[in-house]
């Protein structure tokens, strides 16, 4: 069965600094990949997606991710973090007919 | 264009009764999906719903049920609840199949007392 692994609970940063989440996938083919964000009390927002091509996929928000086959990951990235990012994180990846997500890494900003 | 909507946003309900989560997604998408939120324990995936069949569930007891109506809305239905069933209830929907992507809905908060 596909899996995802979110090995960081719970990240720390500055406003300004750089940000990578990490995201490890367990799956046979080419995977559809996805990172979500949930702020408090809400439902899930789409940040970006893989599906193929270029392996550094643009999202909203400033946020990229890069796909890495030959390690199984699909970090997620933003080079300067707002205070408004601060929030839960979700990478998932799509089998057959649902997405699998991971655990979740709550993102907490300081000023 | 609205969002997938969610009634109700939150309900408290006592042990063993029955509830019912409503879901309508966006215009145009056929499939729908649910998953349970609980603390501590992620995001499970309970149910998809495409074309008015229901197409897989998770692992879950049969007292989780649903059903899709003729316009792509849907209904989650549990009985007999426990208080493990408290959590949030999120609403999915997408075009068929899961390679475009699911759009969310806020959710229902279920307490379970």
């Amino acid at each position: 069965a596909q899996s995802v692994t979110q090995p960081d609970i719970h990240i720390t940063v500055s406003e300004g600094a750089s940000l990578e989440l990490r995201c490890n996938y367990s799956y046979g083919a080419t995977p559809y990949l996805f990172w979500y964000v949930q702020s408090p009390g809400q439902g899930l927002q789409l940040l970006l997606k893989y599906f193929s091509g270029d392996t550094l996929v643009q999202g909203i928000k400033g946020f990229e991710a890069e796909f890495k086959r030959s390690q199984s990951s699909f970090n997620l990235r933003k080079p300067s973090v707002h205070w408004s990012d601060a929030a839960e994180y979700f990478c998932a990846v799509g089998e057959a007919d649902k997405l699998i997500f991971g655990t979740g890494t709550r993102l907490q900003v300081f000023p | 264009e609205a969002g997938v909507t969610q009634s109700p946003t939150h309900l408290i309900k006592t042990r063993g009764q029955q509830v019912t989560l409503r879901c309508s997604p966006i215009s145009g998408h056929t499939s729908v999906y649910w998953y349970q939120q609980a603390l501590g324990l992620g995001l499970q995936f309970l149910l998809w719903y495409d074309e008015g069949e229901e197409r897989n569930r998770g692992n879950f007891p049969p007292r989780f049920s649903g059903r899709q109506f003729p316009n792509y809305s849907s209904e989650l239905n549990v009985n007999a609840l426990e208080l493990e069933d408290s959590a949030l209830y999120l609403c999915a929907s997408s075009l068929s199949g899961v390679n475009y992507g699911y759009t969310f809905g806020s959710g229902t908060r279920l307490t379970v007392v």
